[in-house]
């Protein structure tokens, strides 16, 4: 069965420092992985996903993400954060058993960014 | 282009009433997925529609839920009878009819926030 699993339920950085939300998968097969963002109150926006191209997934807003099967990790880095950073960060894995995508959710993590 | 519309944004509804959320995928997007979100939780899947079939409601619970996606008009996800577990934010999101193999992606709306007094 697939799942992710978001290693911190919060995280808090300065204004400027870099970012690292860390989420690890499991999978029975390749599989395709995606960061999404929730602004308080809204929607979800995708950031970026990764689909066996390319390990290193550039997404926006300077966000990036590693693919890497050895440690099973898909961690979204950002160089600088920035105070609209600030939001909950959900790491997502899809599940095609079903012949097609149903989308699991890892529990979310907080990001807080200070002055 | 718009993007995927829910209404309404928020509901309140006491214990016992019925609780009827819309979602109009994108234009051209004929599959949608509806998914709730538990306060201080990530999402969870509740059931993928495709134009007037139901594919899969693994996720929903057996009672209570039902939902649909009629050849017109929005998908409806209805809650008959509802009590406090339900308060939840529902969110919808939509995918287009071509299925890649690789994960298509998912456009989410911005969800209904639903209240149960």
């Amino acid at each position: 069965a697939q799942s992710v699993t978001q290693l911190d339920s919060h995280v808090s950085v300065s204004e400027g420092t870099p970012v690292l939300l860390r989420c690890n998968y499991s999978s029975s097969y390749s599989p395709s992985l995606f960061w999404y963002v929730q602004h308080p109150n809204k929607g979800l926006q995708l950031l970026l996903k990764y689909t066996s191209a390319a390990t290193l997934v550039k997404g926006i807003n300077g966000f990036e993400a590693e693919f890497k099967k050895s440690e099973t990790s898909f961690h979204l880095t950002k160089p600088s954060a920035h105070m609209s950073d600030a939001a909950e960060y959900f790491c997502v894995v899809s599940d095609l058993s079903g012949g097609y995508n149903k989308l699991i959710f890892g529990a979310g993590t907080r990001l807080a960014v200070h002055p | 282009n718009a993007g995927v519309m829910q209404n309404p944004r928020h509901l309140v509804r006491r214990r016992g009433q019925e609780a009827r959320l819309r979602c109009s995928p994108m234009k051209g997007h004929s599959h949608v997925y509806w998914y709730r979100q538990l306060p201080e939780e990530g999402l969870k899947f509740m059931v993928y529609l495709q134009k007037e079939n139901i594919i899969d409601e693994s996720g929903m619970p057996k009672e209570r839920f039902s939902a649909e996606f009629p050849k017109e008009g929005p998908s409806i996800l209805r809650i008959q009878q509802v009590v406090r577990g339900d308060s939840a934010a529902y969110f919808c999101a939509s995918s287009p009819p071509t299925f890649s193999g690789s994960g298509d992606t998912q456009y989410f709306g911005p969800g209904t926030r639903l209240t149960v007094l």
